[in-house]
């Protein structure tokens, strides 16, 4: 059975380029989470759907940043523009209870 | 404070070794707990859940205190493979979400 799948998995781009991560959840998963994961910060949570709703996005760092989920098995998450402070790996997850998640396996994001 | 806090460690033990991880955290209404495991480069993957009565999983022991606000794992005999960072996790139902500490790292050598 797959499991949580994220394209792409590495991303370099240059400072004031958009970006666009990708995710997929596992079939049948209620909830979908994007998180972000630094050396300084740890991994943070940016925002979660429930049912493709987005129900808190208080972790979104700023308006640069915005994610959707038009699908129950689709979700993006847009930075633009992107800015050299942007570059970390970014988690999408899923779970059918919100408490036991799994992860997929990011996208290490480089904004030279 | 932060909500969940964990000594970011490096713990060097010999294979073989015992040893363990504490973790404290502010939200008395937390309401379940787990260990995560994340290897170097890769995603964060469910060790275990903890529970108030203490649960085993092979080599691994984890641990909740309520009172004190504080989860433990305990890991016996340790593999080389266990090197990774382990980290402590939170969930809050009223917030549907979870709250991951900083990581300890655990590195076992020969």
């Amino acid at each position: 059975d797959a499991g949580v799948i994220q394209s792409p998995r590495h991303e370099v781009t240059e400072m004031g380029q958009e970006v666009t991560l990708r995710c997929k959840p596992i079939s049948g998963h209620d909830y979908l989470f994007w998180y972000r994961q630094t050396m300084m910060r740890g991994l943070e949570l940016l925002i979660y759907f429930n049912n493709n709703v987005p129900i808190d996005d208080s972790g979104m760092p700023e308006d640069r940043f915005s994610a959707k989920m038009p699908n129950a098995s689709f979700s993006t998450l847009k930075i633009q523009p992107s800015e050299p402070r942007d570059s970390a790996v970014y988690f999408c997850a899923s779970s059918f209870f919100s408490d036991t998640q799994y992860f997929g396996p990011g996208t290490r994001l480089t904004v030279l | 404070r932060k909500e969940v806090e964990q000594d970011p460690g490096p713990f060097n033990v010999p294979e073989g070794a015992t040893v363990a991880f504490n973790c404290t955290y502010s939200n008395s209404a937390s309401q379940s707990f787990f260990w995560y495991r994340q290897d170097c480069r890769k995603e964060p993957k469910l060790l275990m859940s903890v529970y108030s009565s203490g649960n085993e999983d092979g080599r691994f022991t984890a641990q909740l205190n309520r009172a004190s606000q504080y989860i433990s794992l305990l890991i016996r005999d340790s593999k080389l493979s266990d090197s990774a960072t382990y980290l402590c996790v939170v969930y809050t139902g009223t917030a549907s979400k979870l709250t991951f500490g900083t990581g300890t790292r655990l590195q076992v050598t020969l």
